[in-house]
């Protein structure tokens, strides 16, 4: 099985300003023959379902405010929130889709400085 | 727009049986593999299930294979899980998902609700 983890547990930033979360593998999720990252974020509200944010490591799904991306390869991944703002307060969460059984890094927890 | 409605939960004591269903609108149902997700009391999200889209195929998770069955009925746009021998570490809120194509190797691009389901005596 692939083991997600993610740091940091928790961070609080100030509004407008820039805030990274770190998602490692353990294996590769980058698939030779398509030259794609089968890795996803989400952002989970309180009291809400899971929200898909990116796909293939840095595809921004439609919809989602452009302040949001990801970047990476094989085994390192980053979700970066380049301008925090009030409503981005959630847990997020990395999961690779590479193969059964699907994983989910323990979430992250954003909040306001 | 996509809508996936989550119904069946309750408290159940341990050893016992529930069925959850997921009702989706808004997609060509058929078309896509659908997943159950869960999520503990505080806790994060655990893949539990997938079947493909023609439900030909099913995968489930080492903590509940052999005591949990997913199907779906493409006529009905309608996903289901079976639960049996249920334990107090299947207390969890159930989400399905809809994935992104038709087989498994794909992210789950729309969540229902969800439907929370107890196990305690």
């Amino acid at each position: 099985d692939i083991v997600m983890t993610q740091s940091p547990d928790s961070l609080a930033v100030s509004l407008g300003e820039r805030a990274t979360i770190n998602c490692k593998s353990s294996q590769s999720v980058l698939y030779s023959s398509n030259n794609k990252n089968y890795l996803a974020w989400y952002q989970q509200k309180p009291g809400q379902p899971p929200k898909l944010l990116i796909y293939w490591a840095s595809t921004r799904e439609s919809g989602v405010p452009d302040r949001f991306s990801g970047s990476g390869s094989g085994t390192d991944f980053t979700l970066t929130i380049s301008s925090l703002q009030a409503e981005d307060v959630a847990v997020y969460y990395c999961q690779h889709y590479y193969f059964t059984p699907f994983t989910f890094g323990p979430g992250t927890k954003v909040d306001i400085k | 727009e996509v809508q996936l409605l989550e119904s069946g939960g309750g408290l159940v004591q341990p050893g016992g049986s529930l069925g959850l269903s997921c009702a989706a609108s808004g997609i060509t149902f058929s078309s896509y593999a659908m997943s159950w997700v869960r999520q503990a009391p505080g806790k994060g999200l655990e893949w539990v299930s997938t079947i493909s889209g023609p439900g030909d195929s099913t995968y489930y998770a080492d903590s509940v294979k052999g005591r949990f069955t997913i199907s779906r009925d493409n006529s009905k746009n309608t996903l289901y899980l079976q639960m049996n021998s249920l334990r107090a570490e299947d207390t969890a809120v159930y989400y399905c998902a809809e994935h992104s194509m038709t087989y498994y190797d794909s992210y789950f691009d729309y969540w229902g609700q969800g439907t929370l389901v107890t196990v305690s005596s």
